[in-house]
């Protein structure tokens, strides 16, 4: 099981980025996939998750109505757009597989940097 | 939002030693619960989930229970690798969270 993230950088605020999150390894219609952000020096802060069968989306109230996870089954690959991004967004941010209990994480990414500063 | 409070911040323990790491939940999250171990630089890795249930992989030193609102990580003989930070995470509802960690360091 691999995970795989790329898109990260340096942004300003109110800017765009676009994270993806290759994976490989299992079968990846099958699992709810999330993500997970920690900023410097800080703890795990969940981000968002896309389930794995019912094609629900659940974000935290602190990316509502900025950020939009999506996914694409036929290539494995996770998707996260972040809008209108804060300074309080730099975080690194990480892809998370969901166990077979959906919402616990098995496997996770290596991580990407997102910056956001003028 | 259930809020999980783990405590203490900072362990300072000597190898071969027990580590016993809480983590307390506003409100119930029945057997909810899972706990990751991080070091620096790395990601997270799931060490317990539903509470008592070791990972695919996860030594029989690492060990987990309680139920509804507190929950123990324990370790039962600190092993020079398990210096690290550890987290929980609950999965009852909406929004999921994490626990603000605690860091197992060497004394």
């Amino acid at each position: 099981v691999q995970l795989l993230e790329s898109g990260g950088g340096l942004v300003q605020p109110g800017g765009s980025l676009r994270l993806s999150c290759a994976a490989s390894g299992f079968t990846f219609s099958n699992y709810a996939m999330s993500w997970v952000r920690q900023a410097p020096g800080k703890g795990l802060e969940w981000v968002s998750t896309f389930t794995g069968r019912s094609n629900t989306t659940y974000y935290a109230d602190s990316v509502k109505g900025r950020f939009a996870i999506s996914r694409d089954n036929s290539n494995n690959t996770l998707y996260l757009q972040m809008n209108n991004l804060r300074v309080d967004d730099t975080a690194a941010y990480y892809c998370a597989k969901g166990s077979s209990r959906s919402y616990d994480f098995d496997c996770w990414g290596q991580g990407t940097l997102v910056t956001v500063s003028s | 939002e259930i809020v999980l409070t783990q405590s203490p911040a900072t362990l300072s323990l000597s190898p071969g030693e027990r580590a016993t790491l809480s983590c307390r939940a506003s409100q119930s999250v029945r057997g909810y619960l899972a706990w990751y171990q991080q070091k620096p630089g790395q990601s997270p890795r799931l060490l317990i989930y539903d509470a008592s249930n070791r990972a695919t992989g996860i030594p029989a030193r690492f060990s987990g229970s309680g139920s509804g609102t507190d929950f123990t990580l324990t370790i039962s003989s600190l092993e020079p690798e398990d210096f690290a930070v550890y987290y929980c995470q609950h999965r009852s509802n909406w929004p999921l969270t994490f626990g603000g960690g605690t860091k197992v360091e060497i004394k």
